[in-house]
C-alpha cells in the first residue's frame, strides 16, 4: 500500500482565497483524521470520521473550516476564506478498523503557507 | 488521557542507545503507552506501545517501570537518521478510534 497520500505537498495562497487540501486514507481503514501542526500549539486535532461520517469537530477552529469525506477513499478539508494565521503544516492520517486501531498512520502533509 | 512529561531535548552519539525517559505518574491501570516519532518534514510515525510489560519490536524496546509511572524508550544504535522529536502519549486506546493527543515531545539529536 502506498500511504496515506495527501495534496498539495505545499500551497501558496493569498489572503481570502479558497484553500482545499485533499487525503487518500490507506485501503481499508475505517478512520480519517485531520491533524493541524505550528510551532505555538503543535499538533491539533482538528476533526475525524468513521465510515465517512463525522465523528468529533470540536477541533475545527471556526466556522472557515470545513472537512468532508465524501467516500471511502477521500477527504477534504477546506478554508474559506483563508488567513495568514492558517498558515501551519495539515496532515491527514487514518487508521483501521474498531478491532485494529492500534496505531495512526500518518500522510506527509501539506505546508500551507497563506501571504 | 494521562499527562506525560518529556525532557525537551537530549543528544546522543551515533551507534550507542539512545534512552529517551517519559513521565506518566497518573497513569490509569488500562492506558497503553505509545510513542511516535516526527522526522522533520514527515508526519509522525508509530514506533511502539505497551500496556505493564516490557515490548520490543524491529524499530525500538519500551521499558515500562512496575509501577507504570514512567517508561523509557530505547533506540539500541542510534543513527543519524533517528534525529526526530519522539512523543510519548498515554491513553486508553492507540488512537485509531479518536486520535491521539500529541504534546511537546523530545527532540533527540544524533550527533555523529
Amino acid at each position: 500500500d502506498a500511504g496515506v497520500i495527501q495534496s498539495p505537498r505545499h500551497e501558496v495562497t493569498e489572503m481570502g482565497q479558497e484553500v482545499t487540501l485533499r487525503c487518500k486514507p490507506i485501503s481499508g481503514h475505517d478512520y480519517l483524521f485531520w491533524y493541524r501542526q505550528t510551532m505555538m500549539r503543535g499538533l491539533e486535532l482538528l476533526i475525524y470520521f468513521n465510515n465517512n461520517v463525522p465523528i468529533d469537530d470540536s477541533g475545527m477552529p471556526e466556522d472557515r473550516f470545513s472537512a468532508k469525506m465524501p467516500n471511502a477513499s477521500f477527504s477534504t478539508l477546506k478554508i474559506q476564506p483563508s488567513e495568514p494565521r492558517d498558515s501551519a503544516v495539515y496532515f491527514c492520517a487514518s487508521s483501521g478498523t474498531a478491532f485494529t486501531n492500534e496505531k495512526l498512520f500518518f500522510g506527509s502533509g501539506t505546508q500551507l503557507s497563506v501571504l | 488521557d494521562a499527562k506525560t512529561t518529556q525532557p525537551t531535548s537530549m543528544d546522543c552519539a551515533e551507534g550507542r542507545a539512545a534512552n529517551l525517559p517519559c513521565n506518566h505518574s497518573t497513569i490509569s491501570g488500562n492506558e497503553y503507552v505509545y510513542w511516535y516519532r516526527q522526522i522533520h518534514s514527515q508526519g509522525p510515525q508509530y514506533i511502539i506501545h505497551g500496556l505493564k510489560n516490557n515490548e520490543t519490536n524491529e524499530m525500538a524496546s519500551l521499558i515500562i517501570t512496575e509501577d507504570r509511572k514512567s517508561s523509557t524508550l530505547i533506540l539500541p544504535h542510534a543513527t543519524l537518521r533517528d534525529t526526530a522529536v519522539y512523543y510519548c502519549i498515554a491513553a486508553y486506546s492507540g488512537g485509531g478510534a479518536d486520535g491521539l493527543t500529541f504534546g511537546k515531545g523530545t527532540h533527540l539529536i544524533i550527533q555523529p
